[in-house]
């Protein structure tokens, strides 16, 4: 049950885009296309902002989109703005009813 | 509104116990597989626990197995979580939250507010 590995830090400007890369294995991320993304502001609960890999839950920005490649999930936020500095973490279904997350990513909007 | 409450949190001895519970509204509690997850300070997610709709089927995470049991009262729309033999590294807000698959194994899309637990002498 070793965590997905993410950046521990992604910066941008107000506007432009960044990515969040989630790398997994064959037996998590590879294996299932279950991969979810949390946004998580300071004292919060983590709100769910991707799931199924690329869904978006009803009330999510489009600027948010989630794709996946072999054993690496990645999370898309265009257009950034100042209300997405937050962090965000990726789990994915591990098989037998078990989960995995990331060890979660700190957005700095600049 | 839909909506899941945790209590139970607070101040133990290493070696001592806790059972932390979690108040469901809003939605057909028994039809959704449910969760435990945590986060110790300034630390990331961390998977604890899982459970079925129907309670037949129960999973942990090993930093967790053989020391919490994970249940849940469908009649009363509530999910529990029994800690014992806790140690300092257990340390952690505590979180409920909903799968929102009710075949599970998918995204969690309802969390609590969390609730605190400080393994401390």
């Amino acid at each position: 049950q070793s965590a997905l590995t993410q950046p521990a830090s992604v910066s941008g400007s107000p506007g432009q885009s960044i990515t969040i890369s989630c790398t997994g294995t064959s037996s998590n991320v590879g294996n299932y296309n279950l991969v979810s993304w949390y946004q998580q502001y300071p004292g919060k609960a983590p709100k769910l902002i991707i799931y199924e890999v690329t869904k978006r839950p009803s009330g999510v920005s489009s600027r948010f989109s989630g794709s996946k490649s072999g054993n690496t999930a990645s999370l898309t936020i265009s257009g950034l703005q100042t209300e997405d500095e937050a962090d965000y973490y990726c789990c994915s279904y591990a098989g037998s009813f078990t989960f995995v997350f990331g060890g979660g990513t700190k957005l700095t909007v600049l | 509104q839909v909506q899941l409450v945790e209590s139970g949190g607070g101040l133990v001895n290493p070696g001592g116990s806790l059972r932390l519970s979690c108040a469901a509204s809003g939605f057909s509690f028994s039809n959704y597989y449910m969760t435990w997850i945590r986060q110790a300070p300034g630390k990331g997610l961390d998977w604890v626990s899982y459970i079925s709709s129907s309670t037949s089927y129960t999973k942990y995470a090993d930093s967790v197995k053989g020391r919490f049991t994970i249940s849940r009262d469908n009649a009363r729309n509530s999910l529990y979580l029994q800690m014992n033999s806790l140690r300092a590294e257990d340390t952690a807000v505590y979180y409920c939250a909903r799968d929102l698959s009710r075949g599970g194994g998918d995204a969690f899309d309802i969390w609590g507010q969390g609730t605190v637990v400080i393994v401390s002498s």
